[in-house]
């Protein structure tokens, strides 16, 4: 079974500049999650979708970070304007159901380097 | 906010050891659950054990075992007969029953030949 793809791997780009982050996660898995992990951190929730609505957005900035969940399997995650302190490793995850704690498996991630 | 905490920064052993990795967690609410999951060098994190908050069995998993006590909120983890892939930083995390992790600040083993 294929685990979580996220793309690009790496990103570096100048501040206020955009960029747009992609994961597909597990085939069948209704639940999907962004996580942001700051160098020596563990991951933080950004968002938590179900299909293609949105259960938990309460820590994503909404004023500069988006996401979606079109048709409910891929997902992209858009910072606009970046700033330094999104420099970071941003991880999607999937689990197969959702409210009971399926175990989430984790994507590689993409490593964004703000300049 | 309800945290885990994972008092050792880095834990550096010579293979073949064993590595004890602790964890204490907060916690309000009956249901929870309680994971441990490994971040190689690679970035990935991989899912390495559950435990369901009404359930304290402890297991070994082949060179795997926690012991998870309620009654100190700990859930600790060792690794038997350590190797160099062991090598990575080690995460204690506590789900809800919503799907929210929370994760602790993990533990960088190292695993020297």
């Amino acid at each position: 079974e294929a685990g979580v793809a996220q793309s690009p791997r790496y990103k570096i780009i100048e501040k206020r500049q955009s960029v747009a982050f992609w994961c597909n996660p597990i085939s069948g898995h209704a639940t999907l999650y962004w996580y942001q992990q700051i160098l020596g951190q563990g991951p933080k929730l950004l968002i938590q979708f179900q299909n293609n609505g949105v259960v938990d957005d309460s820590q994503l900035p909404k004023d500069r970070f988006s996401a979606e969940r079109l048709k409910g399997v891929d997902s992209t995650l858009k910072i606009q304007p970046a700033k330094l302190e999104d420099s970071a490793v941003y991880l999607c995850a999937s689990s197969k159901l959702a409210g009971n704690t399926d175990t989430q498996y984790f994507g590689p991630g993409t490593r964004l380097t703000v300049l | 906010a309800q945290k885990v905490t994972q008092a050792q920064t880095e834990i550096s052993v010579v293979e073949k050891e064993d590595v004890t990795l602790d964890c204490v967690y907060e916690t309000r609410d009956t249901t929870y659950y309680l994971f441990w999951y490994k971040q190689p060098p690679s970035g990935e994190l991989v899912f390495l054990i559950r435990r369901n908050s009404f359930d304290e069995q402890n297991e070994i998993s082949g060179r795997y075992s926690w012991n998870f006590q309620k009654s100190t909120s700990s859930f600790n983890f060792t690794i038997t007969a350590s190797q160099v892939v062991d090598s990575a930083v080690y995460f204690c995390v506590r789900g809800d029953s919503w799907g929210k992790l929370q994760f602790g600040a993990g533990t960088q083993v190292v695993v020297t030949p």
